[in-house]
């Protein structure tokens, strides 16, 4: 069983449209995360959620608005895309946030925008 | 400013030799620090995590050093594999107030092994 899945892994769209990336953790797990990688391969967070409530939002423009409905899924939606958006995103997720935990990371999602 | 670097960039090794990645950083409160391989195309997968008072952490043919004081980890690999072709990534966590899990990771180092 996946532990931590990510749809699409792949996306293309144009400059302007709106997508989201949807993430789901099926291993109890109470914290959750968005990452981008950029071409230079510097991984990034974004977002951290603890039980539903956002806890870190790094400097992020306001047109990347996070969403847990739950504490299994965070999902991600982009308003507006731009050609800097292009990056790999990945979600991950901890039992907790503080102290030595391990961060599980999903399969990414290849955004591509032409 | 956290920082986190690695070096080399990259490496090419022939199966079966060893190989040792480094790593400096600068974050503080130090809280933990972990190795992390990421295959092309896939997420990170944690090889080992230390914190402040661990100086050393096996993982099979993979082994972490963590110098504290000079704020310098090292992973070395033994005999090396084809499958251990892959970006090998330093991730320092910072600890308690506005850094609530947040990681610092290194650029990577790319290991390539070669028949």
């Amino acid at each position: 069983d996946t532990a931590v899945s990510q749809t699409p892994k792949y996306l293309v769209t144009q400059m302007g449209n709106d997508k989201s990336i949807k993430c789901e953790q099926n291993l109890g797990h109470d914290t959750m995360y968005w990452y981008k990688q950029d071409s230079k391969k510097f991984l990034k967070i974004m977002f951290s959620y603890n039980n539903k409530e956002l806890i870190i939002n790094e400097t992020v423009p306001n047109r990347f608005s996070p969403k847990s409905p739950d504490k299994a899924h965070l999902n991600l939606h982009i308003n507006s895309l731009e050609l800097g958006d292009s990056a790999v995103y990945f979600c991950a997720s901890s039992q907790g946030g503080q102290g030595v935990y391990e961060q599980y990371f999903g399969p990414g999602t290849r955004l591509t925008v032409t | 400013k956290n920082q986190v670097e690695q070096s080399p960039q990259s490496l090419i090794i022939l199966e079966g030799k060893n190989c040792t990645l480094q790593c400096n950083y600068t974050v503080s409160p130090f809280s933990n620090l972990r190795w992390y391989k990421q295959d092309t195309g896939r997420g990170p997968v944690s090889l080992t995590i230390m914190t402040f008072s661990e100086n050393t952490k096996s993982n099979g043919r993979y082994t972490a050093t963590l110098d504290a004081d000079t704020k310098q980890s090292s992973l070395h690999i033994t005999a090396s594999q084809l499958s251990d072709s892959a970006s090998y990534i330093c991730v320092v966590s910072a600890r308690g107030g506005t850094s609530y899990g947040k990681l610092t990771f290194g650029q990577g180092t790319i290991l390539t092994v070669h028949p």
